[in-house]
This record gives C-alpha cells, structure tokens and sequence, in this order.
C-alpha cells in the first residue's frame, strides 16, 4: 500500500516571501501521479498542481512549483511571491497509474496548515 | 460548466439513525469517489463508483455504503450512526476512464450528537 507523509503541520510566512511544504511518500509502483490540493476556509479541495512519475521536468503552475525527487520519493511545493489568499490548509496526494488497475484513488497526507503574514 | 454539488451542506444526527449524502458529479463525469475527513485520520478514501458499479473500496466498516445512479449522481449512506462518524464527506468526480484531475465539491460536514 502507499503511504504519503508531511511532518510539518503547520508553516508561515511573510507576504511576498518564498516557502517550501514538504512531502514524501512511499510506493513499489513505478508509474504514479502526485498532487498538491488547497483547502481554503470553504473546504473544496483545489488542485494546485500535479506531477506525472514518469516526468522528469519538475511542473510548474505560476507562482507554484514542485520539486520531485523519484529516487528520494520527496515531492516538495514551492510558493513563490506568497500572497494572502495562499492562506490554507495544503495536501499532498499520491495516485497510482491506471495500468495497475482502474481506479481513481487519491491516498492524502495529513496536510499543513499555511499562514500567510502581511 | 457547473462544478461538483454535495447536499446538504450541514447534517446533524443522533447516534443510531441513519443518513444519507448526495453528491451530483460534473456534467459528463462517470466516476464519483467519496472521502472522510477528520482532523485525527486526515482524509481516508471510502468508495469509488464508476457507471453505477462500484470499483473500489476503502478500509470502512458495512455501515458505510453507496451508490451510483444512471446519470452519475451518487449518493452515501451511513446506518447505526457512531459519534466517530461525525466528519467532514467530500466527493470528487472524474471522467473515470484515463490518469485526469479529479474535482472536489464542497463536502457535507456531518455532526452526529
């Protein structure tokens, strides 16, 4: 079974400033997909960004970017020029690749708690 | 195109009933997954139905069940309601059929007294 952890609960940082959420998971499955969703206040779940295993470009989406280590199985977020809006709870999610079988899956992390400062 | 509709928004139960949740996927998605939220277990996966069969299943006890209509509405029903089960339901929908995004409503946040 896969398995996705985030040790830090909670973060902060300074609007405009720069922070890093970090995430590792755990698999025997060499094809897979890793998700970063936002929780805001309103509790949707918002896809933030989404990297294919097989990839190796790192994705980016605006201010938003990961760092994906295969080999280390870590899969850091990145948020660039933080705004206030950014303030939310942030889940890292794994799912396997539909040649290990039809399903749509999401295994989450605990997720963290980002506070932005203005 | 109109997002994931989850009713109702709040849901308050006494331990022993029953209760049922109703999620309308997006227009054309085939595949509704449900999830638990609590703020001790995180987010744990309940079920997945795709074209009204049920093609995956998480680690929940029987009393926890669901189904798919024909026009990819899905519904989740909880029996002999425990105070644990008092928690934030989400779906999601998808097209369900290649490696897409999935697209979450707002959830339905369940108090069970």
């Amino acid at each position: 079974a896969q398995t996705v952890t985030q040790s830090q609960p909670e973060m902060s940082v300074q609007e405009a400033e720069t922070v890093t959420l970090s995430c590792t998971y755990d698999t025997s499955e060499s094809d897979y997909y890793l998700f970063w969703y936002k929780q805001p206040p309103s509790r949707q779940m918002i896809l933030v960004i989404r990297q294919e295993a097989y990839k190796q470009q790192n994705a980016t989406e605006n201010r938003f970017s990961v760092n994906f280590q295969k080999a280390a199985k870590s899969f850091s977020l990145k948020i660039s020029d933080s705004q206030l809006g950014d303030a939310a709870m942030y889940f890292c999610a794994y799912r396997s690749s539909m040649r290990y079988g039809a399903n749509s899956k999401l295994t989450f992390g605990k997720g963290i708690t980002l506070s932005v400062r203005p | 195109k109109a997002g994931v509709t989850q009713t109702p928004r709040y849901l308050i139960k006494t331990r022993g009933q029953q209760v049922t949740l109703s999620c309308s996927p997006i227009s054309g998605h085939r595949s509704v997954s449900w999830y638990q939220q609590t703020p001790g277990q995180g987010l744990q996966f309940l079920f997945e139905y795709f074209s009204e069969t049920q093609r995956n299943k998480g680690n929940f006890p029987g009393r926890f069940s669901g189904r798919q209509f024909s026009n990819s509405r899905s519904e989740m029903n909880v029996s002999t309601l425990e105070l644990g089960d008092s928690a934030l339901y989400l779906c999601a929908s998808s097209l369900g059929t290649a490696n897409e995004k999935l697209f979450f409503g707002s959830g339905t946040q369940l108090s069970v007294l």
